[in-house]
């Protein structure tokens, strides 16, 4: 397996509440990344990371913060989630080059 | 910023027919990459070309690297039926923190 988790797999949750992803890798790769898959968008930038501590916004990264406070573990926060918010978020890892994908988050905001 | 240009958004092809899919940028990338992505999983890697003008088989796929360094394609041979699924291109440029610039995916559907 390519030694990345995410989790939960499935969540729905209520417009307003907090909700935290997780991602888990154990390659000891430097960078992470956290995706959003829409329809019609393809996969658009949320938040990456290049090192423990180290993180940066994306293009989409506005109602979004992130965590990494050891080198396996990405955790994105939804901080008060909307309905604008459902969608299949995928967190990526990498050394160098080419990503390796998690299988996905599918969220949804009801 | 830069896009990648991915067009059509579906193609619908015959088992055994062969396709062909391209990419083109407006601006340059040193490496170009070919994902796929099955219905509920994450995209997996299938092609990666580092050099302009390189030429690389993974079975039945194929993919260039342009000579401009703005564009890629990937072709699919004797398609059948788990071809099925999305296909991106992506891009990147060398250098720290050198993040993969994606395109909007092509769905691919194949008629037994």
């Amino acid at each position: 397996d390519a030694g990345i988790t995410q989790s939960p797999r499935h969540k729905v949750t209520e417009t307003g509440t907090p909700v935290t992803l997780r991602c888990h890798q154990t390659e000891n790769h430097r960078y992470m990344y956290w995706y959003r898959q829409d329809p019609g968008h393809g996969l658009r930038l949320i938040h990456y990371s290049y090192g423990v501590k180290d993180t940066d916004k994306g293009e989409v990264s506005d109602g979004y913060s992130v965590s990494r406070s050891k080198t396996e573990d990405f955790l994105l926060t939804l901080e008060s989630a909307t309905s604008s918010q459902t969608s299949v978020y995928f967190c990526a890892i990498s050394e160098s080059g080419g990503y390796t994908f998690g299988s996905g988050t599918r969220l949804t905001v009801v | 910023g830069q896009q990648l240009n991915q067009s059509p958004q579906s193609m619908f092809i015959q088992e055994g027919e062969d396709v062909s899919m391209n990419c083109t940028s407006s601006s340059i990338f040193n490496t170009w990459l070919w994902y796929k992505q099955d219905p509920g999983e994450g995209p997996v890697l299938l092609i990666a070309l580092y050099k302009a003008g390189e030429l690389t088989s993974n079975g039945r796929l194929t993919a260039q690297f342009g000579i401009t360094r703005k564009d890629s394609f990937l072709n699919i041979s004797a398609s059948i039926p788990s071809d099925v699924g999305i296909y991106f291109c992506a891009g990147q440029l060398w250098g720290a923190n050198s993040k993969l610039t994606f395109g909007k995916g092509i769905t691919l559907s194949v008629r037994p």
